[in-house]
């Protein structure tokens, strides 16, 4: 199994930049999370999906943020514009609802906004 | 709220046992996992508790004490590669499949 996969990894760009953020989830997983970890505030769930629908965007900071799941192996996560405390690490994680609630975490993508 | 506490950071030697404590709000509490996060990289899955007792898995035990809002993750015989987040996550019955994660404690194994 591939695990989840996030691209890209790295992404330095400037402010006011549009910044698209990408994961695929296991396969076969039916909900998808998206987080943020910095410093400060440790990690913070944004938004989740589950069956591609989503259910629970509280965390999402403002309307620069959105995200969207069109299909069961692909969501994405955009920022526009994005500004320097959007700078962090934001991982997406996945599960498998009912049969186990360990989610498993991408590798992330480190986003630096200058 | 749902706060979730756990000591910031802890140091232990290599060799020896270390306890890292987590506390929570008990209204709701469906479930609580621990998570290793080494610097640079992604959490990755320890253990799951949802009833009272402990939990081993080799090195590593988990302990959750429901009615006291409580556990501790115990790792015997440190390790240099233990040096990392550990940061404990609870399921909340009224959130779904969501986690509330803690700030993790960020444990340093010296020689």
């Amino acid at each position: 199994d591939a695990g989840v996969i996030q691209s890209p990894r790295h992404e330095v760009t400037e402010m006011g930049q549009e910044v698209t953020l990408r994961c695929k989830p296991i396969s076969g997983h039916n909900s998808l999370f998206w987080y943020r970890q910095t410093m400060m505030r440790g990690l913070e769930l944004l938004i989740y999906f589950n069956n591609n629908v989503p259910i629970d965007d509280s965390g999402m900071p403002e309307d620069r943020f959105s995200a969207k799941m069109p299909n069961a192996s692909f969501s994405t996560l955009k920022i526009q514009p994005s500004e320097p405390r959007d700078s962090a690490v934001y991982f997406c994680a996945s599960t498998q609802t009912g049969i186990t609630y360990e989610q498993y975490f991408g590798p992330g993508t480190r986003l630096t906004v200058t | 709220g749902q706060n979730i506490d756990q000591p910031t950071e802890m140091t232990a030697t290599e060799g020896a046992i270390v306890q890292i404590n987590c506390t929570y709000q008990t209204s709701g509490f469906n479930g609580l996992f621990w998570y290793q996060q080494h610097a640079g990289e992604a959490p990755t899955f320890l253990s799951y508790n949802v009833l009272d007792g402990l939990e081993e898995k080799g090195r590593f035990s988990s302990f959750l004490s429901r009615s006291k809002g409580y556990s501790y993750l115990l790792l015997k015989e440190l390790q240099m590669k233990d040096s990392a987040s550990y940061l404990c996550a609870v399921r909340f019955q009224r959130a779904g499949n969501m986690l509330t994660f803690g700030g993790g404690t960020r444990l340093m194994v010296k020689p």
